[in-house]
């Protein structure tokens, strides 16, 4: 069974310019997550969506945005990058949303680095 | 609002030595407890979890946590390191309500396991 799927896994983009990052989730799966990994920071929770309709968000500014397609595959969009933005963004999907019973499963990850 | 502490930023110790990684949370609710783990340039591996029932619980590679709610902690240990478990290993929580599958971070710790 594949595991979650994240492309590009490296990338460099100029300050200015907008990203757009993909991730399929584990067969069957519906809940789709993203989280931005930093050294200053760590790791905080972007958003959630599940079954195409944004669950959950964290407290990133408008610039980060998500969507989820029919077959949960899910894209998050930054514009107006900045230098901060640069860090490894990580997916990660489970079966269903706000059930005690899932197991949430991490892709290899997304380097953006902004220059 | 939930928190999760790790106490030590980086732990070294000898090959077949004994380990504990110690994290401490903060919520006003139930909460579930996870451990990952993170290779260099690799995404999250989760290790264990504790959603409820033993507060011992069993992961892989020989990995197992105790948690303790009266002192709201949830360490991590193993008997005997191999080198291969030089890693970061983080300590999450989560109460699955509302805010769906977000996951809240602790900062991580460091392994470093030396011969």
């Amino acid at each position: 069974k594949a595991g979650v799927t994240q492309t590009p896994r490296y990338l460099i983009k100029t300050r200015g310019q907008q990203v757009t990052l993909s991730c399929s989730p584990i067969s069957g799966h519906r809940s789709v997550s993203w989280y931005q990994q930093t050294p200053g920071q760590g790791l905080q929770f972007l958003f959630e969506y599940f079954s195409e309709t944004q669950r959950n968000k964290g407290n990133f500014p408008g610039r980060f945005s998500g969507r989820q397609f029919s077959n949960s595959r899910s894209e998050m969009n930054v514009s107006t990058l900045e230098l901060g933005d640069s860090a490894l963004y990580l997916c990660a999907s489970s079966l269903w949303t706000g059930s005690s019973g899932n197991t949430i499963y991490f892709g290899e990850g997304s380097w953006l680095t902004v220059v | 609002a939930q928190s999760v502490t790790q106490l030590d930023s980086q732990v070294p110790v000898f090959e077949e030595a004994p380990v504990e990684l110690r994290c401490n949370y903060s919520s006003s609710v139930s909460v579930y407890l996870f451990w990952y783990v993170q290779y260099p340039n690799q995404g999250l591996q989760l290790l264990l979890k504790y959603l409820s029932g033993s507060t011992l619980v069993k992961g892989i590679n020989g990995f197992e946590a105790e948690f303790n709610k009266s002192q709201t902690s949830f360490h991590l240990r193993k008997p005997s390191v191999h080198i291969s478990d030089t890693a970061e290993y983080f300590c999450a929580v989560s109460d699955f309500t509302g805010g769906g599958n977000k996951l809240t971070f602790g900062t991580g710790t460091q392994l470093k396991v030396e011969l």
